[in-house]
């Protein structure tokens, strides 16, 4: 199984541009969600996906968007990319949300804005 | 809100040593899970712990989740270099929101 895979793994973006970082899962999971992670804050969360067609705002929203179309993917856009964005992107996902399940994560995506 | 203080955020020791992390909360929670995070990759879950007072052994690594449900440890023993990483606690927010520390990270010495 390739469980979840982010595309891409590296990206360079200079201020103002838009991008759309990528998640795929092939595990038929319900829960999808993306975290970034940066030095000294720990992993926190940006949006998360309890099902197609459902989404909400994590800890850390602003500047992202999402949709969840189907249940394999749960794209993470930027709009407008600002320094403040640079950091590591994670995506994982889960077979259903509760406190005991296991979430499985991406490789990530290391995003300088400049 | 960061719910989950890590402690000590990082900790050096020779191979073979023993060593403790903890990852401790004023909230109470109805289960603590640990990550373990190499350089590039994402986090891969160790643990899930449930019950107050529980002790769960990986090998030679142990978790124990405190009585009142607010703190747990992780606890190596004779340390590998293959222990090296970012040791991630985390626990449910609420509103299907997982909240993680801000890591503890192990390097063992060869």
């Amino acid at each position: 199984n390739a469980g979840v895979t982010q595309t891409p793994k590296f990206q360079v973006l200079k201020t103002g541009q838009s991008m759309t970082l990528q998640c795929a899962q092939d595990m038929n999971h319900e829960y999808m969600s993306w975290y970034r992670q940066d030095p000294g804050m720990g992993l926190r969360l940006i949006h998360y996906s309890v099902g197609a067609g459902i989404t909400d705002q994590g800890e850390v929203p602003n500047g992202y968007n999402v949709s969840r179309s189907t249940t394999e993917d749960f794209p993470l856009r930027l709009l407008s990319a600002a320094p403040s964005q640079t950091s590591v992107y994670f995506c994982a996902s889960s077979y259903s949300w509760g406190g005991n399940e296991k979430l499985f994560f991406g490789s990530g995506t290391q995003l300088s804005v400049l | 809100t960061q719910l989950l203080e890590q402690s000590p955020q990082f900790l050096s020791i020779q191979e073979g040593e023993n060593l403790t992390v903890y990852c401790n909360s004023s909230s109470v929670f109805s289960s603590l899970q640990w990550y373990r995070q190499e350089p590039g990759e994402g986090p891969v879950l160790l643990v899930t712990v449930v019950t107050g007072g529980e002790v769960k052994k990986l090998k030679r690594l142990t978790f124990q989740f405190g009585d009142a449900r607010k703190d747990s440890s992780l606890h190596i023993t004779a340390a590998q270099t293959g222990d090296t990483g970012l040791y991630l606690c985390a626990g449910e927010e609420g509103n299907n929101r997982l909240a993680f520390g801000k890591g503890n990270q192990v390097v063992v010495i060869p």
